[in-house]
């Protein structure tokens, strides 16, 4: 079964420090490795993905993900956080070897608090 | 948030009513997707689309139903059945094409609240 693990509910940064949101996966096959980024009383917004190659892994709004599949992780990443980071985020995973290609499993998110 | 629109964006329903929730994109996108999302737990999947006339249950899918009678438009109807509907409830699609690496794309949402 696939299954995706956010372990910490809330990260907490001071701004301009660097910042890392955790997320571990469970699939049958090789997977597919997703991050979205969620604005209160918005949709998700996607941030980068992991499909193959590269382990490190870079998106949007200077966010990268490390892929380790001995460890089976996909943390994000940000060298500098700033305030406007603050948001949810969501780790998602797809199974390539599921009957439903095209479903997304989500982790239940991680709330990052960015302070001045 | 672009070339997915979902209306309302609020609504509040009384008890014993139905009410259906807009979803209409504009990608050209064959799967179609709505979820649900609550405090806490994620995102979790009701119905998913991935040709018109053409729909599979999610995990969460009693209580509601949808249709898919054009390719641009999902409607999810939340009925009297389901016994806890206040919840923010998110559209998404994305291509077929390579459907197992490409991204969904979601809507704003939209706010349900039950008085």
């Amino acid at each position: 079964a696939q299954s995706v693990a956010q372990p910490e509910d809330q990260v907490n940064v001071a701004e301009g420090n660097p910042l890392t949101v955790k997320c571990t996966y469970s699939v049958s096959g090789n997977p597919y490795l997703f991050w979205y980024v969620q604005y209160p009383n918005r949709g998700l917004q996607f941030l980068l993905k992991y499909i193959t190659g590269d382990n490190l892994v870079k998106g949007s709004y200077g966010f990268e993900a490390e892929f380790n599949k001995s460890q089976t992780s996909f943390h994000l990443k940000k060298p500098s956080a700033l305030v406007s980071d603050s948001a949810l985020y969501f780790c998602a995973v797809r199974d390539p070897l599921s009957s439903t290609l095209g479903r997304l499993y989500f982790g239940r998110g991680t709330q990052l608090t960015v302070w001045p | 948030d672009g070339g997915i629109t979902q209306s309302p964006k609020y609504l509040f329903r009384k008890e014993g009513q139905n009410v259906t929730l807009s979803c209409e994109q504009n990608l050209n996108h064959d799967a179609m997707y709505w979820y649900r999302q609550d405090p806490g737990q994620g995102l979790r999947l009701i119905y998913y689309s991935q040709i018109v006339n053409d729909f599979q249950k999610g995990d969460i899918a009693e209580g509601y139903s949808v249709s898919r009678e054009k390719k641009e438009s999902f409607p999810l109807t939340v009925t009297s059945a389901q016994k806890n509907p206040t919840a923010f409830y998110l559209c998404a699609s994305s291509t077929l094409a390579g459907i197992a690496y490409n991204e969904q794309f979601f809507g704003p949402g939209t706010r349900l609240t039950v008085l």
